[in-house]
């Protein structure tokens, strides 16, 4: 079965500073997506940017950027610029395409942003 | 507009009852999912279903059932075999390869 790894429970930025969140994941497909969402106190979950585990070109959305290594199984995230906005949990998400389209999620970090 | 429709939001069950927590889209999504989030924790998936009346069990089936007898709905009954049904309960669905998931707004569930 799929797992879904984050590592840092709680981390912590400057406002207008870079940080990054990091993911593992273990599987034995080559079909797959992985994605980064973000849950704010309200709960609702907020697609926050995806890769295609077929595309060598990492995922970039405005100021959202990730790292992708497949051969290690990694996909961080890096938030630039970071802004009070962006406070919330977030959780790294794994879906294959072979085994049911079954999605998995890693046990969230979450981000303080400090003024 | 299309979106994922849970109910209700607030729910109180008794020891030793049955509930079940509704999900409906409009979507037009094949495949539709069932989570539990406890505080400040990630979310642990129960079912899911690719296609009507085709559902698996996730990692925490236990003390739950489904049923998919319609493509836009996929209702989850929390039934007193949970030992500790007292979470936040997350929908959502999806229609395939390369398109984006999507989730309701979510059921809290206390035993009282």
């Amino acid at each position: 079965a799929q797992t879904v790894t984050q590592s840092q429970p709680e981390m912590s930025v400057q406002e207008a500073e870079t940080v990054t969140l990091s993911c593992t994941y273990d599987t034995s497909e080559s079909d797959y997506y992985l994605f980064w969402y973000k849950q704010p106190p309200s709960r609702q979950m907020i697609l926050v940017i995806r890769q295609e585990a077929y595309k060598q070109q990492n995922a970039t959305e405005n100021r959202f950027s990730v790292n992708f290594q497949k051969a290690a199984k990694s996909f961080s995230l890096k938030i630039s610029d970071s802004q009070l906005g962006d406070a919330a949990m977030y959780f790294c998400a794994y879906r294959s395409e072979t085994s049911g389209s079954r999605l998995t999620f890693g046990e969230g970090t979450q981000l303080t942003v400090n003024p | 507009d299309g979106g994922i429709t849970q109910s209700p939001k607030y729910l109180f069950r008794k020891e030793g009852q049955n509930v079940t927590l509704s999900c409906e889209q409009n979507l037009n999504h094949d495949a539709m999912y069932w989570y539990r989030q406890d505080p400040g924790q990630g979310l642990r998936l129960i079912y899911y279903s690719q296609i009507v009346n085709d559902f698996q069990k996730g990692d925490i089936a236990e003390g739950y059932s489904v049923s998919r007898e319609k493509k836009e709905s996929f209702p989850l009954t929390v039934t007193s075999a949970q030992k500790n049904p007292t979470a936040f309960y997350l929908c959502a669905s999806y229609r395939g390869p390369g398109n984006t998931i999507y989730f309701g707004e979510g059921s809290w569930l206390t035993v009282v």
